[in-house]
């Protein structure tokens, strides 16, 4: 059974950082791109970040470029996303997926206040 | 970037209508999209793959087509538990984009 478990999520202030991980099992993982998708509280699905199966290629959404760093440890069967410069309208439920697999956790809340 | 416009955004049906959802991709995808249907706090779940290819334990009501820049999806005939939030992913190239959502409400 493919299991994908997000930790990391919180409350953070303003400009401060947060890092998520993904725990991957049940599949071969380094056979897979990975990605972070979110969705703020009643708003739709958002692409944020995607990795191939060597990091050999990685992309952004325009909202996030810059800010946020995607990365993998194959050999732990993980995926991060390092989030820096945090912002209000980065309050989302973020899922670590592989939606072309259709796999899918259950997300962590990242909420951006003060 | 590729944007993807889908429509409408929100549609009232009854149990038994026909329902159709629409995703214009800005540029061509060749067949790189799927379909997710999403239910409140749950993680969304993939009905349609390769634009026309239907999941394994979707039922038939549901079909895609397309190819290029225009996406159907088409609910032969809602149910009761289609009432939900649909989504279409173009996974051409990065950056990956979702159409905005359509929901579809109980008329």
């Amino acid at each position: 059974e493919v299991q994908l478990v997000e930790s990391g999520g919180g409350l953070v202030q303003p400009g401060r950082s947060l890092r998520l991980s993904c725990a991957a099992s049940g599949f071969t993982f380094d056979d897979y791109a990975m990605h972070w998708v979110r969705q703020a509280p009643g708003k739709g699905l958002e692409w944020v970040s995607g990795i191939s199966w060597n990091s050999g290629s990685i992309g952004y959404a325009d909202s996030v470029k810059g800010r946020f760093t995607i990365s993998r440890d194959n050999a732990k069967n993980s995926l991060y996303l390092q989030m820096n410069s945090l912002r209000a309208e980065d309050t989302a439920l973020y899922y670590c997926a592989n939606p072309v697999r259709d796999y899918w956790g259950q997300g962590t809340l990242v909420t951006v206040s003060s | 970037d590729i944007q993807m416009t889908q429509s409408p955004s929100s549609l009232s049906a009854s149990v038994g209508d026909r329902v159709t959802i629409t995703c214009r991709a800005s540029q061509g995808i060749r067949n790189d999209l799927g379909w997710y249907q999403q239910k409140p706090g749950k993680a969304p779940k993939r009905l349609i793959y390769a634009a026309s290819s239907l999941q394994s334990g979707v039922p038939s009501r549901f079909s895609g087509s397309g190819s290029g820049t225009e996406f159907t999806l088409t609910i032969s005939s809602l149910q009761p538990e289609d009432f939900a939030t649909y989504y279409c992913l173009q996974h051409n190239s990065y950056p990956q984009t979702f159409g905005q959502g359509t929901k579809v409400e109980i008329k």
